[in-house]
C-alpha cells in the first residue's frame, strides 16, 4: 500500500519557534503538497513542489516555507510560530500525471500556545 | 477563480436512509474532480474522480455523479460507519481546490 507519513501527530509549540513538519512518501510520486484545515476554512493550499528542489507557492504561503532535498522528502516550516498557525496540516502527494488523485498523510496537529 | 461549495455543510441520516451530497463548482476547464471521506483525526482518504458531464462511479453504497456544473454523492442505505466529513475538490493545474465538506452522520 502506498504511504504518505507525517513524523508527527501532535506538536505543542511555542510562539516565536522554528517548526519543521517532516513529510515522506514511499511511491516515488513527483508532486508533494502541504495544506492546512481548519473548521469552517476547509482545506487550504500553503505550498507545493512539482520537483527535487523546485517549490511553489499556494493559497496561504505567509509564515510558512519549504524544502525538498530529496524526491521522497518535503518539509514545512515555521519560520516563527505564531498562535494563528494552531491548526491540521496535511502532507499529500500524487504521481502528476493520469488520475492525479492525491494520497494524503494522517495529519500533524499543531498546537502554538 | 475557481470555486467549490457542498451542501448541505452536516446532515444526519437513519440508518438505511438514502440521500445525495451536492457539489457546486466554478472552474475554467474542468481536469477532474475528486471525493474524497474523512474521518475525525484523520487525513483524506481518496473515493472518486469523475472527468466529464454524464460519468458516473460506485463503490459500495456510494454513488458519484458529474454535470457540467455540479456533482452529487449518493449514498444509498447508509450504515453508521459511513459517518465521515466528505470533500469534493475541483483541479486547477497542478492543484486541487477543496470544498468545505459534508459532514455526515448516520444513527443506528
Amino acid at each position: 500500500d502506498v504511504k504518505v507519513t507525517q513524523s508527527s501527530r501532535y506538536l505543542v509549540k511555542r510562539t516565536g519557534e522554528k517548526v519543521f513538519l517532516e513529510c515522506v512518501q514511499d511511491m516515488d510520486h513527483e508532486n508533494m503538497f502541504w495544506y492546512r484545515q481548519d473548521p469552517g476554512l476547509g482545506l487550504r493550499l500553503i505550498y507545493f513542489s512539482y520537483d527535487v528542489k523546485m517549490k511553489e507557492k499556494g493559497d496561504i504561503p505567509e509564515g510558512y516555507s519549504v524544502s525538498r532535498e530529496k524526491k521522497e522528502r518535503f518539509s514545512l516550516i515555521l519560520e516563527s510560530a505564531s498562535t494563528n498557525q494552531t491548526s491540521m496540516y496535511l502532507c499529500a502527494s500524487n504521481i502528476g500525471t493520469g488520475d492525479y488523485g492525491y494520497t494524503f498523510g494522517s495529519g500533524t496537529r499543531l498546537t502554538v500556545v | 477563480e475557481d470555486q467549490v461549495t457542498q451542501s448541505p455543510e452536516a446532515l444526519r441520516l437513519q440508518e438505511g436512509e438514502s440521500s445525495s451530497l451536492n457539489c457546486s463548482y466554478t472552474v475554467s476547464g474542468l481536469r477532474g474532480l475528486f471525493w474524497y471521506r474523512q474521518d475525525p483525526g484523520k487525513g483524506p482518504e481518496f473515493l472518486f474522480t469523475l472527468y466529464s458531464a454524464g460519468e458516473e462511479k460506485e463503490k459500495e453504497r456510494l454513488k458519484a455523479t458529474l454535470t457540467k456544473k455540479e456533482s452529487f454523492l449518493h449514498i444509498t442505505a447508509p450504515k453508521p460507519e459511513d459517518s465521515a466529513t466528505y470533500l469534493c475538490a475541483v483541479r486547477r493545474d497542478s492543484t486541487l481546490t477543496f470544498g468545505k465538506g459534508t459532514m455526515l452522520l448516520v444513527s443506528p
